[in-house]
């Protein structure tokens, strides 16, 4: 059984530019939800989509967002970039989100703005 | 809004012994996770607490969950070196669908 896969791996962008990254969810997830972890804020809860429909949002400025799409992948997108979105972002899967389902996490894409 | 602290954020040990981390979270919960995460690595899922009382078992690991006193514990039975790695409790916040993590535990031990 395929896990959740986030590509790309790594990424170096310049201050300004936008950037996209993507998540597969498991086979049959129809939520996934999107982390930010970094040294000094942790890791923080940045929006959850089922069957393409966002429906929760954390605190992050509206220059993050995502969509999700019929096959249930997901994609996140950041524009301006600015040199404190270096993080490795994490997104994962759940059948339906909460309720005594656990989530599955996938490797990563960690991002570096310079 | 719920907050989720674990103590200690450090931990040191020598092989063979026995520890504890703690997971405190301030608004009630039901739903409560523990992940361990290698260094530049992801999450891995080691436990789903899904209720009051509930307590599970993964060879020297063990984790408990007590709603009322909004506390989870990560024990430790006879610490190895492939252990050492970062511990993160999260709790679900109900309705939201989004976990809320902890700051996570380091933990080394050590020959």
């Amino acid at each position: 059984k395929a896990g959740v896969t986030q590509t790309p791996r790594y990424l170096i962008k310049t201050r300004g530019q936008q950037v996209t990254l993507s998540c597969s969810p498991i086979s049959g997830h129809r939520s996934v939800s999107w982390y930010q972890q970094t040294p000094g804020q942790g890791l923080q809860f940045l929006f959850e989509y089922f069957s393409e429909t966002q429906r929760n949002k954390g605190n992050f400025p509206g220059r993050f967002s995502g969509r999700q799409f019929s096959n249930s992948r997901s994609e996140m997108n950041v524009s301006t970039l600015e040199l404190g979105d270096s993080a490795l972002y994490l997104c994962a899967s759940s059948l339906s989100g909460g309720a005594g389902y656990g989530y599955t996490f996938g490797s990563g894409t960690r991002l570096t703005v310079v | 809004e719920l907050k989720v602290e674990q103590n200690p954020l450090f931990l040191s040990m020598q092989e063979g012994k026995n520890y504890t981390i703690y997971c405190n979270y301030s608004t009630t919960s039901d739903r409560l996770y523990w992940y361990r995460q290698d260094p530049g690595k992801s999450l891995e899922s080691l436990f789903v607490l899904l209720s009051n009382g509930a307590v599970k078992q993964e060879g020297r690991l063990m984790a408990s969950l007590d709603t009322k006193a909004r506390l989870s514990t990560l024990h430790i039975t006879a610490a190895v070196h492939d252990l050492s790695a970062t511990y993160f409790c999260a709790v679900l916040r109900e309705g939201a669908q989004k976990l809320v993590f902890g700051q996570g535990t380091r933990l080394t031990i050590n020959p």
